[in-house]
């Protein structure tokens, strides 16, 4: 598996403000994609980044990829309650297994 | 986007009785379909890949015939928890990748609980 690193491991924030999260990997990616998770609930996909790709908009969502640094970060502008929940990156490999970190606990502040 | 429907969202069983959860992909043909469980405040485990026709491939650690997978066809894979047991409680999770593409997505989850 090609298991990556989110950071940070939780980020508490108050509404309004912007938060960023950031993922790591190691070896070379097809794309990668972000996701979130509200408690006991499944996963809901974000956004996707293709490596040939540096940046992409969703919304209040900005996602950058930096293949040199081997890393991508999630910016959410203008927080809101409801943004609260876990974000994750899955890296994508091909053909390999589709692996998940720890995630990023997002907290935000009313 | 593509959707992937699990069913139930929600299963309370006894222990020692098998509890089936199925997972459709709606509008694609799923050539492989993941299984995972998360645990409390963790990350998702990826328990097993499935292939249409072919049998699953399973994580180290994860007991195959406790957790049975069946993809028979390329829109539904199911996940069999058999003689289960209160540690057994978790929330599954599935995801489904159409042959050729990168994206995979995601069902809603079953909670399952035994008691």
């Amino acid at each position: 598996s090609q298991q990556g690193e989110e950071d940070p491991q939780a980020l508490s924030i108050q509404e309004g403000e912007n938060a960023t999260m950031n993922c790591s990997y190691k070896t070379s990616i097809n794309n990668l994609q972000w996701y979130r998770q509200n408690s006991g609930r499944g996963l809901v996909h974000l956004i996707l980044i293709r490596s040939n790709e540096r940046e992409k908009h969703s919304g209040r969502l900005r996602v950058t990829l930096d293949t040199s640094k081997k890393s991508s970060s999630l910016l959410i502008t203008a927080s809101r309650a409801a943004d609260t929940a876990s974000y994750f990156c899955d890296k994508f490999f091909g053909n390999e297994k589709l692996t998940f970190g720890t995630g990023t606990r997002l907290t935000i502040i009313p | 986007g593509a959707v992937v429907s699990q069913h139930p969202s929600r299963v309370i069983c006894k222990s020692g009785t098998s509890v089936k959860i199925e997972c459709r992909s709606l509008d694609f043909q799923a050539t492989t379909m993941f299984w995972y469980r998360q645990f409390p405040k963790q990350s998702l485990m990826l328990m097993a890949t499935s292939n249409e026709g072919s049998k699953a491939t399973y994580e180290q650690g994860v007991e195959k015939d406790k957790f049975l997978i069946n993809h028979a066809s390329l829109t539904l894979s199911t996940l069999t928890v058999t003689s289960a047991h209160p540690e057994d409680s978790s929330f599954y999770i599935c995801s489904a990748l159409e042959g050729g593409n990168t994206e995979a997505f995601f069902g809603q989850g079953t909670r399952l609980t035994v008691v």
